[in-house]
């Protein structure tokens, strides 16, 4: 089956202890991205990745790090997450970027206290 | 850069009945979706439906390019429907962050029993 794999999907953590949300897609994407979604905010994107070894920012990169080493895994670091870090994460991967449907993950609760 | 809007913003209905989301956007698209936010916070894949007209089920959607405007429709209403309904758009002109969709704020749909 086709899918967009996230890990965790929830994690309470306290501030400043290094976290990594886990993204895996099975459908030979080149294109891959991050969202945080908040109330009253919507959707945002953090980071995104063109292809292995490509990325770039989004709107809100800041406290966000990410590596594409291979095509299929998409990681995001939070390395010292904050409290205004807690949100709701997606991962989202299609075949390039463009005029192609875009398939996101299931998301993660993070909350950091 | 692109503005999506969608209408109504909130939406209560008995079951079975039928309704009507609307998604208006600022510019040209080559990818526009249609998400249902369940719940549990999955986005869940509805269409992708750039433009013409798309069935699956109870559901089905419309989307006229060259008007910059979007329909969902939802037949025989079920309290499984419930949930959050976003339309996003890939805008041609590209723009500041390749492949970043653009969400409208959503409309909420809530089916009573």
């Amino acid at each position: 089956e086709a899918q967009v794999t996230q890990n965790p999907r929830y994690l309470i953590t306290v501030t400043g202890k290094k976290l990594t949300v886990t993204c895996s897609q099975n459908m030979n994407h080149e294109y891959m991205s991050w969202y945080r979604q908040d109330p009253g905010l919507g959707l945002r994107q953090i980071y995104y990745s063109m292809n292995v070894e490509v990325t770039d920012k989004g709107d809100v990169p800041e406290g966000y790090k990410v590596s594409r080493k291979e095509k299929r895994n998409f990681p995001l670091i939070l390395e010292s997450p904050s409290p205004n870090q807690t949100s709701l994460y997606f991962c989202a991967s299609s075949l390039s970027g463009g005029d192609q449907p875009q398939h996101f993950g299931d998301g993660t609760r993070l909350s950091i206290l | 850069g692109i503005q999506v809007e969608q209408s109504p913003p909130d939406l209560i209905l008995q079951e079975g009945a039928n309704s009507t989301l609307r998604c208006n956007f600022s510019d040209s698209v080559n990818n526009l979706q249609w998400f249902h936010q369940n719940p549990w916070g999955q986005l869940i894949n509805l269409f992708y439906i750039p433009s013409g007209t798309k069935q699956n089920g109870r559901l089905s959607a419309t989307t006229v390019a060259t008007e910059r405007y979007s329909l969902l429709y939802i037949s025989s209403s079920q309290t499984t429907d419930s949930g959050v309904y976003f339309c996003a758009v890939l805008p041609n002109a590209g723009g500041t962050s390749y492949g970043k969709l653009t969400f409208g704020q959503g409309t909420i749909l809530t089916v009573h029993p």
